[in-house]
């Protein structure tokens, strides 16, 4: 069973540019999270998708955006970037089962850099 | 708004000794999860230990174990006989249950192994 991958590992950018992360579920998820983890602090949730649809968002302005693929995987795209998006971005994958309990499995992260 | 508060931003133990780290809660919510992840330097967040609110009994996980007090809303893990490859950054973290999948973390522990 193939886990959760992140592409790239590392990214360099500088303000105003645009991004695009990247994001592969584990084998059987339908549903992929993703959150930003800003230096010294824990992870703030950006935005969840379920079954190419957005399924919750958190905290975060527009330039900030996603998509989900059929085949589960994952995109997130920030526009216009600022200093202060420098982070680590982390995804995270699971099963949607309704109410029934669902672990998420995270991948290891792209860390981002804006100059 | 839930938020997770983790007010030892270090801990260190002497291995084979046992550790506290400790997290608080606020929430209006009576049913939800808490969670214990651990991030090493690979940055992969891995679980470590669930509770469910709803039950009273403190889950256990091998070495860890949990100290859920609801009133006080309260959520401590506790590490017994550490190893070094206990050493990386702790983070507890919230859920609701049922709603949305997006997990509410704290802003960590770093804890160090003394060998």
């Amino acid at each position: 069973e193939t886990g959760v991958t992140q592409s790239p590992t590392h990214l360099i950018k500088t303000r105003g540019q645009q991004v695009t992360l990247r994001c592969s579920s584990q084998s059987g998820h339908n549903t992929v999270s993703w959150y930003q983890q800003a230096l010294g602090q824990g992870p703030q949730f950006i935005f969840q998708y379920y079954r190419e649809e957005e399924n919750g968002r958190g905290n975060f302005p527009p330039r900030f955006s996603g998509l989900q693929f059929p085949n589960y995987s994952s995109e997130l795209n920030v526009n216009a970037l600022e200093l202060d998006d420098s982070a680590l971005y982390l995804c995270a994958s699971s099963e949607n089962r309704g109410s029934v309990y669902n672990e998420q499995f995270f991948g290891p992260g792209t860390r981002l850099t804006v100059l | 708004a839930q938020t997770v508060t983790q007010s030892q931003p270090e801990m260190s133990v002497q291995e084979a000794e046992t550790v506290t780290l400790s997290c608080t809660y606020d929430t209006s919510e009576s049913d939800y999860y808490l969670f214990w992840y651990k991030q090493p330097p690979s940055r992969q967040m891995i679980l470590v230990i669930r509770q469910e609110a709803y039950k009273q009994q403190n889950a256990t996980e091998n070495r860890f174990s949990v100290n859920f007090q609801k009133a006080a809303k309260s959520f401590s893990l506790k590490i017994s006989d550490s190893q070094l490859g206990d050493a990386a950054m702790y983070f507890c973290a919230y859920r609701s249950r049922p709603g949305a999948n997006n997990l509410f973390f704290g802003t960590g522990t770093r804890l160090t192994v003394i060998p």
